[in-house]
């Protein structure tokens, strides 16, 4: 286990509504990614939080949006939710920032299902 | 988009056969790296190999990387069928991403 725990685990939600996910991270760790994992694809990066600012943010609209707290767990907010948005949504934790990523830590995911 | 790009897409061997995945990225890169992913549920890090590495072991692992190809492979040697998972590989370009590739899925059969 890599002490990264998210919650829900699986949530289902109609077209339009909102969802917030969360994660928190192992102990020790300042960095939270958020990944979004279709089904039979690789995870796609949606945006990074490092000491509660948003460091780095993939192709992804606006109404994606996250928040880091004081004590490093996360947030991730989808708004006017779309069928394309059910996925496995993954948050990944890490020590320190910089220009080169070291290992990721992933929690389990919570599984989307948006009808 | 997908910097990485995994083959075979499936890969299915015996017990004790050696599997070997490749992949295949675009730009230069500071490291690469490779998940395990056990049917939906998080990645786990296996192996991480820097721009400046050509091998690297850890265990049954074996990688590779050839940065004028723009290339790696995964070897798992002796393979057990608790190593049946999807594989990923992940650059990481610079900046706080690592982007993915498609994933190879390895099925090992007892």
């Amino acid at each position: 286990e890599t002490g990264v725990t998210q919650s829900p685990t699986h949530l289902i939600k109609t077209r339009g509504q909102q969802v917030t996910l969360r994660c928190s991270s192992q102990s020790g760790h300042n960095t939270v990614s958020w990944y979004q994992q279709a089904l039979g694809q690789g995870p796609q990066f949606i945006f990074q939080y490092y000491r509660e600012e948003e460091n780095g943010r993939g192709n992804f609209p606006p109404r994606f949006s996250g928040l880091q707290f004081p004590n490093y767990s996360s947030e991730l907010n989808v708004n006017a939710l779309e069928l394309d948005d059910s996925a496995l949504y993954l948050c990944a934790s890490s020590l320190g920032q910089g220009a080169t990523s070291g290992e990721l830590f992933f929690g389990e995911g919570s599984r989307l299902t948006v009808l | 988009s997908q910097q990485g790009e995994e083959d075979p897409q499936a890969l299915s061997i015996q017990e004790g056969e050696n599997a070997t995945m490749n992949c295949s990225y675009k730009t230069s890169i500071n490291n690469l790296q490779w998940y395990r992913q056990n049917s939906g549920r998080g990645l786990v890090h296996l192996i991480l190999i820097r721009s400046n590495e050509r091998e690297k072991h850890s265990g049954r692992l074996r990688v590779t990387l050839d940065t004028s190809k723009k290339s790696s492979s995964l070897l798992i040697t002796a393979s057990r069928a608790a190593d049946t998972a999807s594989y990923f590989c992940a650059t990481d370009a610079g900046g706080s991403r690592l982007t993915f590739g498609e994933g190879t899925q390895l099925t090992v059969n007892p």
